[in-house]
């Protein structure tokens, strides 16, 4: 149970186009969902915070027009990085929470040339 | 200020050996708290947590944890390491009373199993 699917897993685009990330709830309805990037080596840094039905909170530092968040659903969640760029290369992470306990998508693998 | 420390960066062990790896926290209240693993390229995946009650937890993958207040501790272990259990392991904190708060996750500890 409480599993969580990302898609896709890995994206390589050129620089300037905006790129879609999925994060779905498969077996669970999720109200928050979290979204995540991660430097290599390095730990997870929250980007902010997905909210069915609202706007997201986004962490400071975090350009909100540059990351589009949507959460339309109890069971989907959106990440839109627009106009990407080389620097927004990335592996981006997802995580919807149940009773307390984040359960992670398995991540996407964001190249941008 | 909440945080996470996990004081090893690499740990390497030799398979069939024992493991604990060491977290830390600082928080207001006793948090809830977890112990992720992530194999590379890869996703988080929960190995155990510990919301109240019996402070010795039990995990997936032969994993346990003990919750230690005094010392704000939350150590992982393992009494026999198998070489797919080489990844990293994050330790992290969540609010308690099951609010859907942000975590705060260590930094990481690398584990590398010998043969």
């Amino acid at each position: 149970g409480a599993v969580v699917s990302q898609h896709p897993s890995r994206v390589i685009c050129k620089s300037g186009t905006s790129v879609k990330i999925e994060c779905r709830s498969l077996d669970f309805q999720a109200t928050t969902m979290f979204w995540y990037r991660q430097f290599p080596k390095q730990s997870l840094m929250l980007m902010a915070t997905s909210n069915e039905g609202s706007k997201a909170t986004y962490e400071q530092g975090v350009e909100k027009d540059k990351f589009l968040i949507n959460h339309a659903s109890l069971t989907l969640s959106t990440l839109t990085v627009t106009s990407a760029h080389p620097e927004d290369s990335s592996f981006y992470i997802c995580s919807a929470a149940l009773t307390g306990t984040q359960h992670f998508g398995d991540g996407t693998r964001l190249s941008i040339l | 200020a909440q945080s996470v420390t996990q004081p090893d960066i690499h740990i390497t062990v030799s398979e069939g050996a024992s493991l604990e790896l060491r977290c830390n926290y600082s928080y207001g209240a006793t948090p809830y708290l977890f112990w992720y693993v992530q194999s590379p390229g890869q996703g988080l995946q929960l190995l155990l947590k510990y919301f109240s009650g019996d402070t010795l937890v039990q995990g997936i993958k032969g994993f346990e944890a003990e919750f230690k207040r005094s010392q704000s501790s939350f150590n992982l272990r393992k009494p026999s390491v198998h070489w797919s259990d080489a990844a990293e392991y994050f330790c992290a904190v969540g609010p308690p009373g099951g609010s859907q708060g942000n975590l705060i996750f260590g930094k990481g500890t690398k584990l590398s199993v010998k043969p």
